[in-house]
């Protein structure tokens, strides 16, 4: 089946500067890579996704990277803000299949 | 969007007791519904899939007979812990898919469980 990592297990980061988080997927059929936001005692609130025959997405100030030769894929949020103090859960799937989550990165901003 | 509720939001109920958390999604239909258990500062674990009208597909290590699925409509999936411990308090998250061909799955507020 497949599996997901991902990296850093924390982070932190000053206000403004860019966070990176890296995962990386073990099953090439995987085809739909979407990341996700966990505020305490919330749902996965989805943030962006990108499927396999796509490089890079972005939306505002964040924005994804696939690289399929190298099974991984990357979180990139910019001009970071106190809000954006969360966990955050990569996953990768096929298709309409279960999604598998990778361990997930508590980002912590500091004002 | 897609809207997935869940209810209870939160329960405590005592060892040996059973608890059953509904799933419902409220302006879809959900050919398929997955059921989550998420330990404090852990990623989420799936425990199964349900495809309404069939049985559950569990995940290796977790119980059928305690973890009971139903998902009899398709808006509607039913998880019920029976003969609950304390080690299955966590919280529960169910999401759900809309139809065969799509990709993302839409997922309810989560349901936390107590067992004392």
């Amino acid at each position: 089946g497949e599996n997901v990592e991902q990296h850093p297990s924390t982070l932190s980061v000053q206000e403004g500067d860019s966070a990176v988080i890296k995962c990386t997927y073990s099953d090439s059929a995987s085809n739909y890579f979407p990341w996700y936001k966990q505020e305490l005692g919330k749902r996965p609130q989805l943030i962006i996704d990108i499927r396999s025959n796509v490089g890079e997405k972005k939306d505002q100030r964040i924005a994804v990277t696939l690289n399929k030769t190298a099974k991984h894929f990357s979180l990139h949020i910019t001009e970071t803000q106190p809000e954006d103090s969360a966990v955050y859960f990569c996953a990768a799937k096929y298709g309409n299949e279960k999604l598998t989550f990778g361990t997930g990165t508590r980002l912590t901003i500091i004002p | 969007g897609a809207v997935v509720s869940q209810h209870p939001s939160r329960v405590i109920c005592k060892s040996g007791t059973s608890v059953k958390i509904e799933c419902r999604s409220l302006d879809f239909q959900a050919t398929t519904m997955f059921w989550y258990r998420q330990f404090p500062k852990q990623s989420l674990m799936l425990m199964a899939t349900s495809n309404e009208g069939s049985k559950a597909t569990y995940e290796q290590g977790v119980e059928k007979d305690k973890f009971l699925i139903n998902h009899a409509s398709l808006t509607l999936s039913t998880l019920t812990v029976t003969s609950a411990h304390p080690e299955d308090s966590s919280f529960y998250i169910c999401s759900a898919l809309e139809g065969t061909l799509s990709y993302e799955q839409y997922f309810g507020p989560g349901t936390r469980l107590t067992v004392t």
